[in-house]
């Protein structure tokens, strides 16, 4: 079955400094893949996807993330943290069999000036 | 004026009360959903509709009945809730219908509900 893995709950970084948040997935085959982010009493907004193609995908906010099919992992990274970008990240993961978006369980992210 | 529009955002209401919450997307989407995301849990699947046909119903209690009326418009029913169904109830909605979906949805901005 379909699982994402969001091993970090809470991250606290320094404005300025460089981010990587952590996807782990379980699919039998190459899934479809989203970041989305969440602030404080809004929805959530795609930040990025992967379908296919080139593994190191573009998204907004200048935000970017890597899909290393070895290790079933799909992390976000921003080489430069503003103190906006402090909000709520949920990978999740399409499959094609299930036809269901599954979400991790979101990774909080405080930004320090 | 955004993609998904839902009302109302904040919505209190004791145990006996009928209440509803409505979702309204401007994108021409063939498939609409209902989230409900709920602290420290990941978000939950409720209830799908593919061209205004359900076609998703993920073990829901019945005290939550959706509706959907046409493409563009999802309402979810609420009677004889219980406190645990306190939670924000996000509608999403996508470009392809759900059995030709890639999985992207745009989201409302959440109805937050409390049911005292």
């Amino acid at each position: 079955a379909q699982s994402v893995t969001q091993p970090d709950i809470h991250i606290t970084v320094s404005e300025g400094a460089s981010l990587e948040l952590r996807c782990n997935y379980s699919y039998g085959a190459t899934p479809y893949l989203f970041w989305y982010v969440q602030s404080p009493g809004q929805g959530l907004q795609l930040l990025l996807k992967y379908f296919s193609g080139d593994t190191l995908v573009q998204g907004i906010k200048g935000f970017e993330a890597e899909f290393k099919r070895s290790q079933s992992s799909f992390n976000l990274r921003k080489p430069s943290v503003h103190w906006s970008d402090a909000a709520e990240y949920f990978c999740a993961v399409f499959g094609g069999a299930t036809n269901k978006l599954i979400f991790g369980t979101g990774t909080l992210l405080a930004v320090q000036p | 004026e955004t993609g998904v529009t839902q009302t109302p955002r904040h919505l209190v209401m004791g145990m006996t009360n009928k209440k509803s919450l409505k979702c309204e997307q401007h994108l021409g989407h063939n498939a609409m959903y209902w989230y409900k995301q709920s602290a420290k849990k990941p978000l939950e699947l409720m209830f799908v509709y593919n061209f205004k046909e359900q076609t998703e119903n993920n073990s829901v209690p019945s005290r939550f009945s959706p509706e959907c009326p046409n493409s563009s418009h999802l309402f979810l029913h609420l009677h004889t809730l219980q406190p645990e169904d306190s939670a924000l109830y996000l509608c999403a909605s996508s470009q392809k219908g759900a059995t030709q979906n890639t999985g992207e949805l745009f989201f409302g901005e959440g109805s937050r509900l409390t049911v005292l």
